[in-house]
């Protein structure tokens, strides 16, 4: 049953820690984005990966770090460095075709951070 | 970064009803998605569009990507209760593996009995 996994789904840290959320995919997709969801709000992207050890920063990288070692595994890790952390954590991953224009993202359940 | 304006941001609609929101650009995109989100969860793509113009269904849903590239409309025919959640449309300009989304704010559909 192929799909994207995030744990856990609630979180909650004191200030000034860091945190990793995690985010596995068995569909075989070679990139994988990290989200951001604030209340009322839409998606912002963080980070993402193309291809296993590359990354890019996204529109919000500020106060976050990622790993991509394994193709399955995109952990995002929530630094002391976030000014606002609390929010709803999103994971996507796309189809690999490289000779498509076709990309559809598709996500994970989310992690909703809460640091107290 | 940019978001993408969509409206209406909210609805209240009755069973049965149907219902229109768009979403528009001050860029052009080659792609256009359309997503649905039920509270605490992730989104899940409603429809993907890939050619100005073109319209797409998917049972009562129907999208269509605007012929100027620039926007993108969503239509829900007959709703029913379990339409209630929040709309998402994204645009899409890069090709290959990992071309950027970019989202709009959002249109939550509210279905009464």
């Amino acid at each position: 049953d192929g799909g994207i996994t995030q744990s856990p789904k609630y979180l909650f840290r004191k200030e000034g820690q860091n945190v990793t959320l995690s985010c596995e995919q068995n569909l075989n997709h070679d990139a994988m984005y990290w989200y951001r969801q604030d209340p009322g709000q839409g998606l912002r992207l963080i980070y993402y990966s193309q291809i296993v050890n590359d990354f890019q920063k996204g529109d919000i990288a500020e106060g976050y770090s990622v790993s991509r070692e394994k193709k399955e595994s995109f952990p995002l890790t929530v630094t002391s460095a976030q000014k606002n952390p609390t929010a709803f954590y999103l994971c996507a991953s796309s189809i690999p075709k490289p000779l498509s224009y076709k990309n559809e993202q598709f996500f994970g359940p989310g992690t909703r951070l809460t640091v107290l | 970064g940019q978001q993408l304006n969509q409206s209406p941001q909210s609805m209240f609609i009755q069973e049965g009803e149907d219902v229109s929101m768009n979403c528009t650009s001050s860029s052009i995109f080659n792609t256009w998605l359309w997503y649905k989100q039920d509270p605490g969860e992730g989104p899940v793509l409603l429809i993907a569009l890939y050619k100005a113009g073109e319209l797409t269904s998917n049972g009562r849903l129907t999208a269509q990507f605007g012929i100027t590239r620039k926007d993108s409309f969503l239509n829900i025919s007959a709703s029913i209760p379990s339409d209630v959640g929040i709309y998402f449309c994204a645009g899409q300009l890069g090709t290959g593996t990992a071309s950027k989304l970019t989202f709009g704010t959002g249109t939550r559909l509210q279905v009464t009995l």
